[in-house]
């Protein structure tokens, strides 16, 4: 996994509650990125960090919220406003730029 | 609008033989193309990436070949294996800090 650690594996939830997917690593890499995905799908970009407290969205970045208060975080909150939350979720990072970037185990999120 | 349109969705291989997976992009601006190979319930994992500069690149048993004016890329796997069997994605970089484009991913499996 490269020093980056998502929690929890797998998550459910009612519908409406909101509910946060923790993303942390130990690499000190700058950038971290939220993306989902969805079964047949590839990976859509939902926000990313390049600097601490500083993000931007990406996108499908509606319905969600992110924070950036230390280097080594980067949590991502789906919100009620998401209509269709139940997805599996992937945190990444990287170095700098013209680096590679790294993905995180993922957190499956079902929310009923 | 889809950006990297990838094919086939699926492909079954015997061992030994050949897999190849296309993609083709529209933002000329990607100045990266990376492989993700997914096992299922993780996170993708980086295979083997090229720039548009280079028309091809062999790792081991797996090779990219890019053709810069058509706007297409493929992976090939050569003599597959069963260890093989997974969800390979292309994708394109908008820009050095790691911006992904995914495609809809490739379902490979190699049979015995």
């Amino acid at each position: 996994d490269g020093g980056i650690t998502q929690s929890p594996k797998y998550l459910f939830r009612k519908e409406g509650q909101n509910v946060t997917l923790s993303c942390e690593q130990n690499l000190n890499h700058d950038a971290m990125y939220w993306y989902r995905q969805d079964p047949g799908q590839g990976l859509r970009l939902i926000y990313y960090s390049q600097i601490v407290n500083d993000f931007q969205k990406g996108d499908i970045a509606e319905g969600y919220s992110v924070s950036r208060e230390k280097k080594e975080s980067f949590p991502l909150t789906v919100t009620s406003a998401q209509k269709n939350p139940t997805a599996f979720y992937l945190c990444a990072i990287q170095g700098g730029p013209g680096t590679e970037a790294f993905f995180g185990q993922g957190t499956r999120l079902t929310v009923v | 609008q889809q950006q990297v349109k990838q094919s086939p969705q699926s492909l079954i291989v015997q061992k030994g033989g050949i897999s190849i997976i296309n993609c083709a992009y529209e933002n000329t601006a990607f100045d990266y193309f990376p492989w993700y190979q997914q096992f299922p319930g993780k996170g993708p994992a980086l295979l083997i990436a090229i720039r548009p500069d280079v028309s091809e690149k062999k790792e081991g048993r797996f090779t990219i070949s890019f053709n810069k004016s058509a706007k297409q890329f493929s992976l090939h796997i050569m003599d597959s294996q069963p260890g093989d069997s997974a969800t390979y994605f292309c994708a394109g970089r908008r820009d050095s800090w790691g911006k992904l484009q995914f495609g809809a991913g490739t379902q490979v499996v190699v049979t015995p």
